[in-house]
């Protein structure tokens, strides 16, 4: 089962906005990542965050994790046309180096 | 060439045949998965490997089998294909840095059509 929901599953902005997507999910974790994915490609390591970090920011991107809540949210400030992609949040937890994808948010920029 | 390779990048087969996806990477990480991504369901991993000659079972193993007798080479056969296996196939990998998870590096993906 998917640990990760995200949540819009689908969201369509103008460029220069800002965009924000949500991931919840069920049980503790290790570390929580954000991975982008464009149409017909694999995924992209964006950034991550450990349980202990509440804040992080790399360039237009800024992930929060609240453990208490068990969900976390990316902001991409200023978007561009070239941001529209598929998003996903992944979970990792307990000892293995495994992580558990959710079903992704479809982000459009629209130029 | 650095990275993570994936071949065939498409592939049609017809139900009951043998299908092997190969998986190629040059960094010498320890850890590599096998992924498929359907609609609806995310990525869900299938199988993984922490090292060579050590595999695991992921979230959706049945019908299918791995191998990894190299560190860089991480093979992913269906025995007898089905058209539920119909779907696009990505291989990731990633180093063992520490004993939580790290940064996972995706191969291009390759589209399996089961006929």
């Amino acid at each position: 089962s998917q640990q990760g929901e995200e949540d819009p599953q689908a969201l369509s902005i103008q460029e220069g906005e800002n965009a924000t997507m949500n991931c919840s999910y069920k049980t503790s974790i290790n570390n929580l990542q954000w991975y982008r994915q464009n149409s017909g490609r694999g995924l992209v390591h964006l950034i991550l965050i450990r349980s202990n970090e509440r804040e992080k920011h790399s360039g237009r991107l800024r992930v929060t994790l609240d453990t208490s809540k068990k969900s976390s949210s990316l902001l991409i400030t200023a978007s561009r046309a070239a941001d529209t992609a598929s998003y996903f949040c992944a979970t990792g937890r307990g000892a293995t180096n495994k992580l558990i994808f959710g079903t992704g948010t479809l982000l459009a920029v629209q130029p | 060439d650095a990275g993570i390779t994936q071949s065939p990048r498409y592939k049609i087969t017809e139900t009951g045949r043998q299908v092997t996806l190969m998986c190629h990477q040059t960094w010498s990480h320890s850890y590599m998965f096998w992924y498929r991504q359907d609609l609806g369901h995310g990525l869900r991993l299938i199988y993984y490997s922490a090292a060579a000659d050590i595999t695991d079972k992921g979230e959706v193993p049945d019908g299918y089998v791995v191998s990894r007798s190299k560190t860089e080479n991480f093979p992913l056969t269906l025995e007898s294909a089905t058209r539920s296996q119909t779907s696009v196939y990505f291989c990731a990998s990633s180093e063992l840095k520490t004993s939580v998870q790290e940064t996972q590096y995706f191969g291009p993906g390759t589209r399996l059509l089961v006929l």
